[in-house]
């Protein structure tokens, strides 16, 4: 069965205390792993696609990087703006099938 | 540029009824796709339309259903509404029927409250 999961499901950070945030997938046929902002209610922001194992991509502080089950989003010297729920997703070569996991909570302390 | 719009943003229904939620893509996107999120979950995928086409369909029941029109904006249906589809209703436009390189871009959601 095709599945994403999230961890930790929340995570507290002191402003400029890095980390990292996981998404693992069970999937069959993997065309691309997408990661998104959502803030609360508003609808997700599009950050980053990752198409294949060994893959980073970087924006300011964010960097996404692939591997064949996991991926990892880097939060490097986090600041308050940067709290929000991140979503992780995948699309499958069945392109109709697109499923996220529910989300790592972010929330950085000044 | 205007982003996705979605209206209305927030809608209070009765257990029964039926509700229709409007979206219009960023111009230009030919693709839209409708997303249920729960409170504390991540978005669930309904439907995809291209070209006024159904692309795929998620794991919902026939009371879902949703249409694309020729200027590429699109409704979703729920008939016979149950307290379980009170969620944030999401519609994604992306500019072909993949969403890839640039993802999907997504609305702010309408807020379906049932009671």
């Amino acid at each position: 069965e095709d599945q994403v999961t999230q961890s930790p499901e929340a995570l507290r950070l002191q402003e400029g205390e890095s980390s990292s945030l996981n998404c693992s997938y069970t999937v069959s046929g993997l065309r691309g792993l997408f990661w998104y902002r959502q803030d609360p209610g508003k609808g997700p922001e599009f950050l980053f696609t990752l198409y294949s194992a060994g893959e980073e991509k970087e924006k300011e502080r964010l960097k996404a990087t692939l591997t064949k089950k996991e991926s990892f989003l880097h939060i490097t010297a986090p600041k308050p703006e940067d709290s929000a729920t991140y979503l992780c997703a995948v699309q499958l070569y069945n392109f109709n099938k697109f499923y996220f996991g529910s989300g790592t909570k972010l929330n950085v302390k000044p | 540029d205007a982003g996705v719009t979605q209206s209305p943003t927030h809608l209070i229904k009765t257990r029964g009824q039926q509700v229709t939620l409007r979206c219009s893509p960023i111009s230009g996107h030919k693709s839209v796709s409708w997303y249920q999120q729960v409170l504390g979950q991540g978005p669930q995928f309904i439907f995809q339309y291209y070209e006024k086409e159904e692309r795929g369909r998620g794991n919902f029941p026939d009371r879902f259903s949703a249409r694309q029109f020729p200027n590429y904006s699109s409704e979703l249906n729920v008939n016979a509404l149950l307290l379980g589809d009170s969620a944030l209703y999401l519609c994604a436009s992306s500019s072909n029927d993949r969403g890839l390189a640039y993802g999907y871009t997504f609305g702010s959601g309408t807020r379906l409250t049932v009671v």
